[in-house]
């Protein structure tokens, strides 16, 4: 499967907790995305990594959360402290910046599904 | 700040007729791409269309198309022949700066038999 990868799929976690999730983008792939839905609304953006680096991180992302990209390659999304409003579907992107290309398509994952008890 | 409005929260359609998704956008940059997202129940995110904002002619992908009108900041989807299949979260979007994806709030479509 040459998709994009997220993992786990659902996570059921008590408030306070700490929670890690994984992604694993297209291979090659030079850029990585982060984004949250919550029911019944679009995806919002969180950050974006091109390779190791991390380019831009959105308002949405407070100190609670942190995402690392260290080879260039998967990527973590991690919350601390979990608190219900956290509860959301987190998705996982990824492209290749080629100026050859076009647009920038950006292929998502199947999501992981976080419930905040 | 690019922004993306979908006006339209849900639409019944019947099988085999020709359905209108509405999107408006606003953005300051020059240049921008705009997409459609198919979202079904299981949840991905199904890349649908682009439409770039110096393309002169209306993008088109199968039964999509994407009808644009760069002077009313409209990007319209337009499913010929819609099927049960298309029973789905459609969501308009644009980028920036080639980066991230400003998404709309989505339409939900529902084909009727």
């Amino acid at each position: 499967d040459t998709g994009v990868s997220q993992n786990p799929r659902h996570k059921i976690t008590k408030r306070g907790q700490n929670v890690t999730f994984r992604c694993d983008p297209i291979s090659e792939h030079n850029r990585l995305y982060w984004y949250r839905q919550t029911l019944g609304q679009g995806p919002e953006f969180l950050t974006y990594f091109q390779n190791e680096a991390q380019l831009e991180k959105s308002r949405l992302l407070s100190d609670r959360f942190s995402a690392e990209r260290p080879k260039g390659s998967f990527s973590t999304l991690e919350i601390q402290r979990t608190e219900q409003g956290d509860s959301a579907m987190y998705l996982c992107a990824s492209s290749s910046l080629d100026r050859g290309l076009v647009y920038n398509e950006q292929f998502f994952g199947p999501g992981t599904r976080l419930t905040v008890l | 700040a690019q922004k993306i409005t979908q006006t339209q929260p849900g639409m019944f359609v019947q099988e085999k007729e020709a359905v209108t998704l509405d999107c408006t956008y606003d953005t300051s940059d020059p240049s921008y791409g705009l997409f459609w997202y198919k979202q079904p129940s299981s949840g991905e995110m199904i890349f649908l269309i682009y439409q770039g904002s110096y393309d002169q002619q209306n993008a088109t992908e199968g039964r999509y198309s994407l009808n644009f009108q760069k002077a009313r900041k409209s990007a319209n989807l337009v499913i010929s022949a819609s099927q049960l299949g298309d029973s789905a979260m459609y969501f308009c979007a644009t980028d920036s700066s080639a980066s991230k994806i400003i998404f709309g709030s989505g339409t939900r479509l529902s084909i009727r038999p």
